[in-house]
Protein backbone atom coordinates (compact mmCIF):
# COMPACT_ATOMS: atom_id res chain seq x y z
CA UNK A 1 0.00 0.00 0.00
CA UNK A 2 1.06 3.45 0.01
CA UNK A 3 3.61 4.89 2.02
CA UNK A 4 4.74 8.10 3.63
CA UNK A 5 7.75 8.43 5.16
CA UNK A 6 8.43 11.12 8.01
CA UNK A 7 11.65 11.93 9.43
CA UNK A 8 13.56 12.20 12.36
CA UNK A 9 11.10 10.79 14.18
CA UNK A 10 12.15 12.39 17.25
CA UNK A 11 14.21 15.55 17.87
CA UNK A 12 15.31 17.18 20.98
CA UNK A 13 17.07 20.34 20.34
CA UNK A 14 17.84 24.13 22.27
CA UNK A 15 15.68 26.96 22.23
CA UNK A 16 16.45 29.25 19.22
CA UNK A 17 17.39 26.51 16.91
CA UNK A 18 15.77 25.80 13.36
CA UNK A 19 14.54 22.56 12.98
CA UNK A 20 13.75 20.61 9.93
CA UNK A 21 11.29 18.06 9.04
CA UNK A 22 11.13 15.58 5.69
CA UNK A 23 7.93 14.45 4.47
CA UNK A 24 8.62 11.45 1.35
CA UNK A 25 5.51 9.55 -0.04
CA UNK A 26 7.64 6.71 -1.47
CA UNK A 27 5.51 4.86 -3.78
CA UNK A 28 3.23 7.71 -5.20
CA UNK A 29 3.61 11.30 -5.87
CA UNK A 30 1.96 13.90 -3.98
CA UNK A 31 0.78 17.23 -5.47
CA UNK A 32 -0.84 18.41 -2.12
CA UNK A 33 0.81 17.27 1.27
CA UNK A 34 -0.53 18.64 4.39
CA UNK A 35 1.01 19.57 7.70
CA UNK A 36 -0.93 18.62 11.25
CA UNK A 37 0.13 19.29 14.92
CA UNK A 38 -1.56 17.35 17.46
CA UNK A 39 -1.12 18.43 21.45
CA UNK A 40 -1.58 15.52 23.97
CA UNK A 41 -4.94 14.29 24.13
CA UNK A 42 -6.21 16.33 21.30
CA UNK A 43 -7.23 16.42 18.01
CA UNK A 44 -4.74 16.71 14.96
CA UNK A 45 -4.67 20.61 13.84
CA UNK A 46 -4.13 21.47 10.24
CA UNK A 47 -1.35 23.91 9.97
CA UNK A 48 -0.93 24.18 6.18
CA UNK A 49 -1.45 22.58 2.84
CA UNK A 50 2.06 22.19 0.97
CA UNK A 51 1.43 22.49 -2.76
CA UNK A 52 4.14 21.25 -5.03
CA UNK A 53 5.61 24.17 -6.97
CA UNK A 54 3.72 27.06 -5.10
CA UNK A 55 3.69 28.93 -1.86
CA UNK A 56 2.21 26.52 0.82
CA UNK A 57 -1.51 27.86 2.44
CA UNK A 58 -1.47 28.18 6.11
CA UNK A 59 -4.92 28.06 8.22
CA UNK A 60 -5.60 31.05 10.27
CA UNK A 61 -3.54 31.34 13.67
CA UNK A 62 -0.84 29.77 12.08
CA UNK A 63 2.70 31.99 11.57
CA UNK A 64 4.11 31.26 8.36
CA UNK A 65 7.30 32.67 9.16
CA UNK A 66 7.96 30.64 11.82
CA UNK A 67 6.63 27.16 10.10
CA UNK A 68 8.55 27.04 6.32
CA UNK A 69 6.83 24.54 4.37
CA UNK A 70 8.94 23.72 0.85
CA UNK A 71 7.27 21.36 -1.29
CA UNK A 72 9.93 21.44 -4.27
CA UNK A 73 9.27 17.79 -5.62
CA UNK A 74 6.31 15.15 -6.19
CA UNK A 75 7.55 13.07 -3.13
CA UNK A 76 8.90 15.54 -0.96
CA UNK A 77 7.83 18.46 1.30
CA UNK A 78 9.84 19.80 4.17
CA UNK A 79 8.42 21.71 7.33
CA UNK A 80 11.30 23.66 9.03
CA UNK A 81 10.49 25.15 12.57
CA UNK A 82 12.61 28.50 12.35
CA UNK A 83 14.07 29.75 15.89
CA UNK A 84 12.28 27.03 17.84
CA UNK A 85 10.97 27.46 21.62
CA UNK A 86 9.43 25.45 24.12
CA UNK A 87 5.77 26.21 22.86
CA UNK A 88 6.33 24.68 19.56
CA UNK A 89 7.24 21.45 21.43
CA UNK A 90 4.59 19.09 19.84
CA UNK A 91 3.61 16.12 17.74
CA UNK A 92 3.91 16.94 14.26
CA UNK A 93 2.26 14.52 11.09
CA UNK A 94 2.61 15.46 7.73
CA UNK A 95 0.14 13.15 5.02
CA UNK A 96 -0.18 12.94 1.41
CA UNK A 97 -3.06 13.39 -0.54
CA UNK A 98 -2.83 10.53 -4.10
CA UNK A 99 -4.68 12.57 -5.50
CA UNK A 100 -6.09 9.65 -7.83
CA UNK A 101 -9.79 10.77 -7.18
CA UNK A 102 -11.61 13.55 -4.98
CA UNK A 103 -12.15 11.06 -2.25
CA UNK A 104 -9.30 8.80 -2.06
CA UNK A 105 -7.92 8.87 1.64
CA UNK A 106 -4.71 11.03 3.10
CA UNK A 107 -2.19 8.74 3.66
CA UNK A 108 -0.31 9.75 7.11
CA UNK A 109 3.55 9.53 8.01
CA UNK A 110 4.18 8.15 11.26
CA UNK A 111 5.13 11.79 12.96
CA UNK A 112 7.64 13.77 14.27
CA UNK A 113 7.98 14.68 18.22
CA UNK A 114 9.76 17.65 18.32
CA UNK A 115 10.93 18.59 22.13
CA UNK A 116 12.82 22.20 22.55
CA UNK A 117 14.56 22.58 25.93
CA UNK B 1 -14.88 26.00 17.18
CA UNK B 2 -14.59 22.33 17.34
CA UNK B 3 -16.37 21.01 13.96
CA UNK B 4 -15.85 17.30 14.51
CA UNK B 5 -16.35 16.10 17.97
CA UNK B 6 -15.47 12.72 19.46
CA UNK B 7 -17.66 13.17 23.08
CA UNK B 8 -15.93 9.82 24.69
CA UNK B 9 -12.44 10.40 25.01
CA UNK B 10 -12.09 6.57 25.63
CA UNK B 11 -14.18 3.42 25.33
CA UNK B 12 -13.63 -0.15 26.79
CA UNK B 13 -14.84 -3.68 25.07
CA UNK B 14 -14.53 -7.02 25.88
CA UNK B 15 -12.93 -9.07 23.36
CA UNK B 16 -15.47 -10.47 20.66
CA UNK B 17 -18.38 -7.88 21.39
CA UNK B 18 -19.23 -4.69 19.56
CA UNK B 19 -17.66 -2.00 20.04
CA UNK B 20 -19.53 1.27 18.49
CA UNK B 21 -17.57 4.64 18.26
CA UNK B 22 -19.22 7.57 17.47
CA UNK B 23 -18.68 11.31 16.05
CA UNK B 24 -20.76 14.13 15.91
CA UNK B 25 -20.30 16.96 13.59
CA UNK B 26 -21.73 20.90 13.20
CA UNK B 27 -20.68 21.81 9.38
CA UNK B 28 -23.93 20.87 7.06
CA UNK B 29 -21.21 21.75 4.13
CA UNK B 30 -19.03 18.58 5.52
CA UNK B 31 -20.08 15.63 2.97
CA UNK B 32 -17.43 12.87 3.04
CA UNK B 33 -16.34 11.22 6.44
CA UNK B 34 -13.53 9.05 7.48
CA UNK B 35 -12.30 6.95 10.46
CA UNK B 36 -8.92 6.65 10.99
CA UNK B 37 -6.50 4.03 13.25
CA UNK B 38 -3.55 5.59 15.32
CA UNK B 39 -1.48 3.63 17.46
CA UNK B 40 1.17 5.62 19.80
CA UNK B 41 4.13 7.15 18.26
CA UNK B 42 2.68 6.18 14.43
CA UNK B 43 0.22 8.04 12.03
CA UNK B 44 -3.06 7.71 11.39
CA UNK B 45 -4.05 5.07 9.51
CA UNK B 46 -7.03 4.57 7.14
CA UNK B 47 -10.13 2.40 7.88
CA UNK B 48 -13.34 3.38 6.66
CA UNK B 49 -15.31 5.73 5.04
CA UNK B 50 -18.33 7.25 3.68
CA UNK B 51 -20.07 10.02 1.18
CA UNK B 52 -22.76 11.57 2.83
CA UNK B 53 -25.19 10.23 -0.60
CA UNK B 54 -25.21 6.93 1.40
CA UNK B 55 -26.12 5.55 4.96
CA UNK B 56 -23.99 2.79 5.48
CA UNK B 57 -20.44 1.22 4.25
CA UNK B 58 -19.01 -1.78 5.31
CA UNK B 59 -15.47 -2.86 4.97
CA UNK B 60 -15.13 -6.59 6.89
CA UNK B 61 -15.60 -6.04 10.57
CA UNK B 62 -15.91 -2.24 10.40
CA UNK B 63 -18.89 -0.53 9.58
CA UNK B 64 -19.53 2.89 9.65
CA UNK B 65 -23.13 4.55 9.77
CA UNK B 66 -24.07 8.17 8.77
CA UNK B 67 -27.50 10.06 10.32
CA UNK B 68 -27.25 13.31 8.48
CA UNK B 69 -30.47 14.55 9.90
CA UNK B 70 -28.64 14.04 13.53
CA UNK B 71 -24.92 15.24 11.74
CA UNK B 72 -23.87 12.02 13.60
CA UNK B 73 -21.90 8.98 12.57
CA UNK B 74 -20.41 5.81 14.45
CA UNK B 75 -17.94 3.26 13.59
CA UNK B 76 -18.91 -0.59 14.55
CA UNK B 77 -16.68 -2.90 15.03
CA UNK B 78 -17.59 -6.81 15.44
CA UNK B 79 -16.23 -8.79 16.64
CA UNK B 80 -13.43 -6.81 18.63
CA UNK B 81 -10.21 -8.06 18.64
CA UNK B 82 -7.20 -7.00 21.11
CA UNK B 83 -5.29 -5.43 18.13
CA UNK B 84 -7.87 -3.13 17.91
CA UNK B 85 -6.81 -1.15 20.96
CA UNK B 86 -5.86 2.19 19.74
CA UNK B 87 -7.11 5.52 19.23
CA UNK B 88 -9.95 6.32 16.32
CA UNK B 89 -10.13 10.05 14.57
CA UNK B 90 -13.29 10.37 13.00
CA UNK B 91 -12.49 12.98 10.54
CA UNK B 92 -14.71 15.17 7.54
CA UNK B 93 -14.10 17.07 4.50
CA UNK B 94 -16.66 19.11 2.20
CA UNK B 95 -17.11 20.11 -1.25
CA UNK B 96 -14.85 17.41 -2.72
CA UNK B 97 -12.18 19.60 -1.19
CA UNK B 98 -9.02 17.67 -0.07
CA UNK B 99 -8.48 19.31 3.58
CA UNK B 100 -9.38 17.06 6.86
CA UNK B 101 -11.15 18.33 10.13
CA UNK B 102 -10.49 15.50 12.66
CA UNK B 103 -12.23 14.75 15.93
CA UNK B 104 -10.45 14.54 18.92
CA UNK B 105 -10.13 10.72 19.25
CA UNK B 106 -11.41 7.70 21.12
CA UNK B 107 -8.99 5.52 22.89
CA UNK B 108 -10.69 2.16 22.42
CA UNK B 109 -9.29 -0.58 24.84
CA UNK B 110 -10.52 -4.40 23.58
CA UNK B 111 -10.44 -6.32 26.85
CA UNK B 112 -9.47 -10.40 26.93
Amino acid sequence: GAVVSQHPSWVICKSGTSVKIECRSLDFQATTMFWYRQFPKQSLMLMATSNEGSKATYEQGVEKDKFLINHASLTLSTLTVTSAHPEDSSFYICSADPGTGSNQPQHFGDGTRLSIL
Amino acid sequence: DQQVKQNSPSLSVQEGRISILNCDYTNSMFDYFLWYKKYPAEGPTFLISISSIKDKNEDGRFTVFLNKSAKHLSLHIVPSQPGDSAVYFCAAKAGGGNKLTFGTGTQLKVEL
